[in-house]
């Protein structure tokens, strides 16, 4: 069984449509993440999640809206798409904050997103 | 803030060739390090990670030791594989558990037969 799934593994759009991305985790964690992988493979956190809450927000375009109807899901909606936002979108999960002294993130297998 | 720096790519190694992927990090307090390995067109993988100062991280051959002195957690591997061409990522997180990972910027991996 996935552990992470993600869902579409690729997306081809126009600029200025809408998209979203999902993401499921069937490990019982409590976080999710959405990370960005640029074209030069460099990785960064976009959004956080703990259990249902959106807890780290970083310097993310509004136009990126994640929603998480559960603690098992964790989606991303992007508006009007830009050029720059094609990069590969990496779901992960985690087991929570109180659960040991670190946690192993488990990561989907990635959307790549192109805006043409 | 956190960061972590990891040598400049690609490397390019023959096959049975020692590899050594230099990592040293930034944190306040202290951090969980970690390995993580992405094989063309697919997604991150945990490859090894180590929780406090001293602590080795070993797994498939690879091994990196927490060196807190030096503030680094470099990879080494005896003997490469071509199935070890891959980008690697060296990333570190801090209390509490669920803080989201600090990346390098990968370090691309070509191991040729």
């Amino acid at each position: 069984d996935t552990a992470v799934s993600q869902t579409p593994k690729y997306l081809v759009t126009q600029m200025g449509n809408d998209k979203s991305i999902k993401c499921e985790q069937n490990l019982g964690h409590d976080t999710m993440y959405w990370y960005k992988q640029d074209s030069k493979k460099f990785l960064k956190i976009m959004f956080s999640y703990n259990n249902k809450e959106l807890i780290i927000n970083e310097t993310v375009p509004n136009r990126f809206s994640p929603k998480s109807p559960d603690k098992a899901h964790l989606n991303l909606h992007i508006n009007s798409l830009e050029l720059g936002d094609s990069a590969v979108y990496f779901c992960a999960s985690s087991p929570g904050p109180e659960r040991t002294s670190y946690n192993e993130q488990f990561f989907g297998p990635g959307t790549r997103l192109t805006v043409l | 803030g956190n960061s972590v720096t990891q040598m400049e790519g690609p490397v390019t190694l023959s096959e049975e060739a020692f590899l050594t992927i230099n990592c040293t990090y930034t944190a306040t307090g202290y951090p969980s390090l970690f390995w993580y390995v992405q094989y063309p067109g697919e997604g991150l993988q945990l490859l090894l990670k180590a929780t406090k100062a001293d602590d080795k991280g070993s797994n498939k051959g690879f091994e990196a030791t927490y060196r807190k002195e030096t503030t680094s957690f470099h990879l080494e591997k005896g003997s490469v594989q071509v199935s070890d061409s891959a980008v690697y990522f060296c990333a570190l997180m801090t209390w509490p558990g669920n803080t989201p990972l600090v990346f390098g910027k990968g370090t691309r991996l070509s191991v040729i037969a």
